[in-house]
């Protein structure tokens, strides 16, 4: 089965430190994906990036990069110089295959409450 | 958010009555989902569908109903209320496969 684990659930820090979220996933399957959501204290949930299962490359978007490692199975994002408005909880997501080979569902990790502090 | 349109915001429902959140897209995507979000939990995904007139059971169904008789709606029900669905409910829609979800505001239900 599917599982997405993200260890930290909460981490706080002083505004402008630089943060890691760590996101462990498992599957059986070779090809699948990989997102981030963010859901900020509103409550909407807010895609962030997705990344598939053949592209290692690491990204940057702004003060955002994700670090995706197969060998360790996880997918870590780190927000640099963390900002106030960066408080927010954030998810870590799998896609799922179902017996058919269609990748319909996502599967949640629990997320990690963010707190960043003036 | 995305073209997605849940109603109502907010409910307070007795135990065992019943209601129907609403979900409506204007997007056309054809996959269209319900997750529940309870504190410290993640999203537990309740029901799917993949088109109009096919539906699938998720991670949490039981107490639920959904239909999906246009590509637009993906009603989801509740026919007799319990306290253990107290949640806050998405629903999200999907272009298509390893596509991200894209999420509605989100349904506050409390069941007393």
């Amino acid at each position: 089965a599917q599982k997405v684990t993200q260890a930290q659930t909460e981490i706080s820090v002083v505004e402008k430190e630089d943060v890691t979220l760590d996101c462990v996933y498992e599957t059986r399957d070779t090809t699948y994906y990989l997102f981030w959501y963010k859901q900020p204290p509103s409550g909407e949930l807010v895609f962030l990036i997705r990344r598939n299962s053949f592209d290692e490359q690491n990204e940057i978007s702004g003060r955002y990069s994700w670090n995706f490692q197969k060998s360790t199975s996880s997918f870590n994002f780190t927000i640099t110089a963390s900002q106030v408005v960066d408080s927010a909880v954030y998810f870590c997501a799998l896609s799922e295959t179902n017996s058919g080979g269609s990748n319909y569902k996502l599967t949640f990790g629990k997320g990690t409450l963010l707190t960043v502090n003036p | 958010n995305a073209g997605v349109t849940q109603t109502p915001k907010f409910r307070i429902l007795k135990i065992g009555q019943s209601m129907t959140l609403q979900c409506t897209q204007d997007m056309n995507h054809n996959y269209m989902y319900w997750y529940r979000q309870d504190p410290g939990m993640g999203l537990k995904l309740i029901y799917y569908s993949v088109g109009a007139g096919i539906t699938d059971k998720g991670e949490v169904p039981n107490g639920y109903n959904v239909s999906r008789s246009t590509t637009e709606d993906f009603p989801l029900r509740l026919e007799l209320a319990a306290p253990s669905q107290t949640s806050v409910y998405f629903c999200a829609i999907r272009r298509r496969e390893n596509s991200p979800l894209h999420f509605g505001n989100g349904t506050r239900l409390t069941v007393t």
